[in-house]
């Protein structure tokens, strides 16, 4: 099975600032897709940002913007301007071209927000 | 479009009873998955159901099981509930596209099961 790792267990940044959040991925496949989620304290799963692995560019939502290093399966996930909104957990997944809905997350960076 | 949908929101339960947890998906959305969200364990997998059928499924025990309706509307049923199993059960809900097509979850609220 694929395994998805966020070494980062809290983050924090200042307002206004920019912070990265790291995710790494393990896996034999060629084609999948990778996703960051924001859950807020409501605890409602908002997607943040999506990438295909086949496409080389780095995909960007507004102030959200991934690093995607395929051959070091890495996909790391780039805040600026941060906003007190932010403060979240953030979590990384994995899923399979092939396999059907099957999501494979990580186990969440939280991310505090100081004013 | 509405959003996916979970109730209840909150349930207390006590060991050995069983429960059933319904999400209804966005409106056309074929694909339902359901998801286990613990402190220690995080987001894990339980199963997914695609036009009525289970599609994929986790390494859970066979207390947990689904189904899906024609409406695509699905129930999770935990039976004879252990206290680990105390957590909050997200569904969520996708078109249901498959191979090379870009397919993304979208979350409902979640329902937080507590089992005493």
């Amino acid at each position: 099975a694929q395994t998805v790792t966020q070494s980062q267990p809290e983050m924090s940044v200042q307002e206004a600032e920019t912070v990265t959040l790291s995710c790494t991925y393990d896996t034999s496949e060629s084609d999948y897709y990778l996703f960051w989620y924001k859950q807020p304290p409501s605890r409602q799963m908002i997607l943040v940002i999506r990438q295909e692995a086949y496409k080389q560019q780095n995909a960007t939502e507004n102030r959200f913007s991934v690093n995607f290093q395929k051959a070091a399966k890495s996909f790391s996930l780039k805040i600026s301007d941060s906003q007190l909104g932010d403060a979240a957990m953030y979590f990384c997944a994995y899923r399979s071209s092939n396999t059907g809905n099957q999501f494979y997350f990580g186990t969440g960076t939280s991310l505090t927000v100081i004013p | 479009k509405a959003g996916v949908t979970q109730t209840p929101r909150y349930l207390i339960k006590t060991r050995g009873q069983q429960v059933t947890l319904s999400c209804s998906p966005i409106s056309g959305h074929r694909s339902v998955s359901w998801y286990q969200q613990t402190p220690g364990q995080g987001l894990q997998f339980l199963f997914e159901y695609f036009s009525e059928t289970q599609r994929n499924k986790g390494n859970f025990p066979g207390r947990f099981s689904g189904r899906q309706f024609s409406n695509s509307r699905s129930e999770m049923n935990v039976s004879t509930l252990e206290l680990g199993d105390s957590a909050l059960y997200l569904c969520a809900s996708s078109p249901g596209l498959v191979g090379p097509i870009q397919e993304t979850q979208y979350f409902g609220p979640g329902t937080r099961l507590l089992v005493l």
